[in-house]
């Protein structure tokens, strides 16, 4: 299973836009980029996933890099809500089967 | 449109009991997988179900089996329990199977204590 690599943990203020970091070097060219969260005594929820182009959706902003070697994830403002612990998964084709690593825990500072 | 659900929430059991946790997906998925999720580690996929048959399966001992009924509903079972089995199970539903940019939906998660 091809691996990803984030940042144990990073801080953000509220109100501030938080880049979360994801290295992905050996990520194969049908690799989907998949982002999902996990709130406090909850199963984790999906946030959004791309393929090669830049993702927008109402919760995110995934942005990959040319290479495809490393993603960002953007969150434009960040409320309390948004703590949480956040994964990056590469989603291969041909399989459900959803490889998590230790994400990046956020906190978000009143 | 219900999410997924999960039961029991929490569950107590001893040492060399079984157990049956059940997974309702999202109606219309067809696919629902299951993971284990420990403080040590992690979140690890268990095995995954489509159309009542086990399409992918995780590093778990025999111990750890599931199914899929025909309504996509599922159950995993872990027999006779271990210590190390306390965890919390999470089930995902998605709509089809093995599509890699399909979202998977979990559901809030059964709280296995195994004394």
């Amino acid at each position: 299973d091809a691996k990803t690599t984030q940042p144990n943990s990073m801080e953000s203020n509220e109100e501030e836009p938080v880049h979360l970091p994801c290295n992905h070097s050996t990520i194969s060219g049908t690799d989907y980029i998949h982002w999902y969260r996990q709130l406090p005594s909850q199963g984790p929820e999906y946030v959004i996933h791309g393929l090669t182009s830049n993702v927008n959706n109402r919760m995110a902003s995934l942005a990959i890099a040319e290479d495809r070697k490393s993603s960002t994830l953007i969150l434009h403002r960040a409320t309390l809500r948004d703590a949480a612990v956040y994964y990056c998964i590469l989603r291969k084709g041909g399989s459900e089967k959803l490889v998590f690593g230790k994400g990046t825990k956020l906190t978000v500072n009143p | 449109k219900a999410g997924v659900t999960q039961t029991p929430r929490y569950l107590i059991k001893t040492r060399g009991q079984q157990v049956t946790l059940s997974c309702s997906p999202i109606s219309g998925h067809r696919s629902v997988s299951w993971y284990q999720q420990t403080p040590g580690q992690g979140l690890q996929f268990l095995f995954e179900y489509f159309s009542e048959t086990q399409r992918n399966k995780g590093n778990f001992p025999g111990r750890f089996s599931g199914r899929q009924f025909s309504n996509s509903r599922s159950e995993m079972n872990v027999s006779t329990l271990e210590l190390g089995d306390s965890a919390l199970y999470l089930c995902a539903s998605s709509l089809e199977a093995a599509v890699s940019r399909d979202t998977q939906y979990f559901g809030p998660g059964t709280r296995l204590t195994v004394l």
